[in-house]
């Protein structure tokens, strides 16, 4: 199983709304990765978790929280949203951090904060 | 700093030719570079990767080419097909050894 799942597929929120994605993988893979990607740009780095241990953030905003309850899953808390933080949040994963391996994404979540 | 760009935003090609997709990087971007392929409505899908120690590396249907002279890469994709449609992105690594990003290009196959 190559899959990394996300859900939701599609979320509206308020900006003064607490909402939650969440992503699951089930191929053992230590490092887990969030990505924020606007429309026609590549996909920005947010987090990267290694062994359930936050390695990496990319200066995101305190209304973005991460979470890593286990190995197998990734949250992502939001809350007091803009509507700028409109776009798609990819999670990844790999064996381990870095990008010498190769990383497994999920479809993507699709944010609309209005 | 580390830049890895693609040269053309959009590629039109018609179906069962040969597509070339280029991307150029700086002077300090990594020694390994990846091609990654986002279909619509989906996450990135990696292609194909190249280590700096090689010019060439073949895959099915899809070579990349590394020239390292002119820091340049390039994916090519052989009989494109209606299914190569996609954005395609090449990346190498930043200080951090996570991925930096090219801004993509759009193939766009003509039937």
């Amino acid at each position: 199983d190559t899959e990394v799942t996300q859900t939701p597929k599609h979320l509206v929120m308020g900006m003064t709304n607490k909402k939650s994605l969440k992503c699951e993988q089930h191929m053992g893979h230590r490092a887990m990765y969030w990505y924020k990607q606007k429309a026609k740009k590549p996909p920005e780095l947010m987090f990267v978790y290694s062994y359930e241990k936050l390695s990496i953030n990319e200066s995101v905003p305190s209304r973005f929280s991460p979470e890593c309850p286990n190995s197998s899953l990734l949250n992502l808390h939001l809350h007091a949203l803009q509507p700028e933080d409109s776009a798609l949040y990819l999670c990844a994963s790999s064996q381990v951090a870095g990008g010498l391996y190769e990383q497994y994404f999920g479809p993507g979540t699709r944010l609309t904060v209005t | 700093g580390e830049s890895v760009g693609l040269h053309l935003p959009t590629l039109s090609v018609q179906e069962g030719d040969n597509s070339i997709i280029n991307c150029a990087y700086s002077n300090s971007a990594s020694d390994y570079f990846i091609w990654y392929k986002q279909e619509s409505g989906k996450g990135p899908q990696f292609i194909i990767d190249i280590r700096s120690n090689m010019d060439k590396r073949q895959g099915q249907r899809v070579t990349v080419l590394l020239n390292k002279t002119v820091k340049h890469l390039s994916l090519q994709i052989a009989a494109t097909q209606p299914g190569d449609s996609a954005v395609y992105f090449c990346a190498g690594l930043d200080s951090n050894y996570q991925l930096i990003w090219g801004a993509g290009t759009k193939l766009i196959i003509k039937p």
